[in-house]
């Protein structure tokens, strides 16, 4: 059975810094990943998405895949009290469905 | 930006009744798909849709469960005989075309079942 796994946390940054969250998976075959970010009792907002080994960089969010090691990370750079949320990893192999992890929850101190 | 839409946002149901949810995808998209999250639980995946039919469901998605996209805009997902336990909040998504492409993911509708 595919699972992604992310720590639950909290993880507390302090803002202006740079917040790094990580995720691995298990599938071998998975081919996209996504990070999405929900605020409590939101939907989750997609963020990220990557599909290729290396980094891919968007405003203050960089997303970094290896493959090789079955890893996603997400930094979020200047962190600001506005990220404060939970991010959810996701992945989605050759079939129609996106695998979510139970979600890390960040906490940016003001 | 364009939405999925859900209504309603908040359903209240008591145990045994019938539920219709309902979304209104991106108008561009081809994909559908139904999740659900059980307060404090991740995200799981229900069930998705592609031209007209079921492509994929889960071991969650049984007989209790169904789909429908009744006109050119509307994808509903009904469930018959509700449960305590499927009280939940459900999301709708719609994806422009299949794997790789990103999910985007409705506002969700709080299911009570009382």
């Amino acid at each position: 059975q595919k699972e992604v796994e992310q720590n639950s946390g909290p993880l507390s940054v302090p803002e202006g810094a740079i917040a790094s969250l990580n995720c691995t998976y298990s599938d071998r075959v998975s081919q996209s990943f996504f990070w999405y970010r929900q605020y409590s009792g939101k939907s989750p907002e997609l963020i990220m998405s990557i599909y290729s080994n290396g980094d891919k960089e968007d405003g203050r969010f960089t997303a970094q895949l290896n493959k090789a090691s079955q890893y996603v990370s997400l930094l979020i750079r200047d962190s600001q009290p506005s990220d404060s949320a939970t991010y959810l990893c996701a992945e989605r192999g050759r079939d129609d469905k996106i695998i979510f992890g139970k979600g890390t929850r960040l906490h940016i101190l003001p | 930006e364009p939405e999925v839409t859900q209504t309603p946002s908040h359903q209240v149901t008591q145990m045994g009744q019938e539920v219709i949810l309902r979304c209104v995808p991106i108008s561009n998209h081809l994909y559908f798909y139904w999740y659900r999250q059980i307060l404090g639980q991740k995200v799981e995946f229900l069930v998705s849709f592609y031209n007209n039919e079921i492509s994929e469901k889960s071991e969650i998605f049984d007989d209790q469960f169904s789909v429908e996209r009744p006109d050119g805009s509307n994808f509903t997902l009904k469930i018959r005989s509700t449960k305590l336990e499927d009280s939940a909040m459900y999301f709708c998504a719609s994806s422009v075309g299949g794997p790789p492409q990103p999910q985007h993911f409705g506002d969700g509708t709080r299911l009570s079942i009382l």
